[in-house]
């Protein structure tokens, strides 16, 4: 059975770089037709989609978001990771990382979520 | 990169049946029939209950279903049960960047 699990800092203080790892288990990252993707949650709110990346490198990421965002992968370590830059409280969310079915778009494996506040 | 329109809240008795609507434009909703429902539960990740607009993954209830008309994607559960409660979300492919979600809907069994 496929698992992603999110692992990363908790606390992160403004202006600075929230870093989040995205370990897969229980199946190979290098495999076609899916994209890897992280996804956040505000507290009280609606999922908003950050990017997503495909085994070979190749990335998508959120309009809003593209000019702090920073989405790759290690595939000897089975792992994708994100960086999104001078964060700010309005980044205060619960991140999750997630599996892409690339043919129909939808995310069919997700990982639990990690909560990541920004404060000083 | 706007969101897709659902309504905040809805609500219905155990047994009846209730739809949420997932709104988009013609570059999303309307353009693929790549919409997935997410049922989400609190404090835990979200689940996928429909792809491609009405297909069920295995394991998901027949109770759940889906449909498209223009822009407009539909999920309706049927004899609502009250382990229904819960957000739900939708997303769609777009043709402007990628992915979009909607902003979700909670859904209150009475």
């Amino acid at each position: 059975q496929l698992q992603l699990q999110e692992s990363g800092p908790g606390l992160v203080k403004p202006s600075e770089t929230l870093s989040l790892t995205c370990t897969v288990s229980g199946g190979s990252i290098s495999i076609s037709s899916y994209y890897w993707g992280w996804i956040r949650q505000p507290p009280g709110k609606g999922l908003e989609w950050i990017g997503c990346i495909y085994y070979s490198g190749s990335t998508y990421y959120n309009p809003s978001l593209k000019s702090r965002v920073t989405i790759s992968v290690d595939t000897s370590k089975n792992q994708f990771s994100l960086k999104l830059r001078s964060v700010t409280a309005a980044d205060t969310a619960v991140y999750y990382c997630a599996r892409l079915d690339y043919s129909t778009y939808p995310f069919d494996y997700w990982g639990q979520g990690t909560l990541v506040t920004v404060s000083s | 990169q706007s969101a897709l329109t659902q309504p905040a809240s809805v609500s219905g008795s155990p047994g009846q049946s209730i739809t949420i609507s997932c709104t988009g434009t013609s570059s999303d909703v309307g353009g693929y029939n790549y919409v997935s429902w997410y049922q989400q539960h609190p404090g835990k990740a979200p689940k996928l209950m429909i792809y491609e607009v009405s297909n069920r993954p295995s394991g998901v209830s027949n109770r759940f279903s889906g449909s498209k008309s223009g822009n407009t994607a539909s999920l309706t559960i049927s004899g609502l049960q009250a382990e229904d409660e819960a957000d739900y979300h939708c997303s769609s492919y777009t043709s402007n960047s990628f992915v979009v979600f909607g902003g979700g809907t909670k859904l209150t069994v009475l």
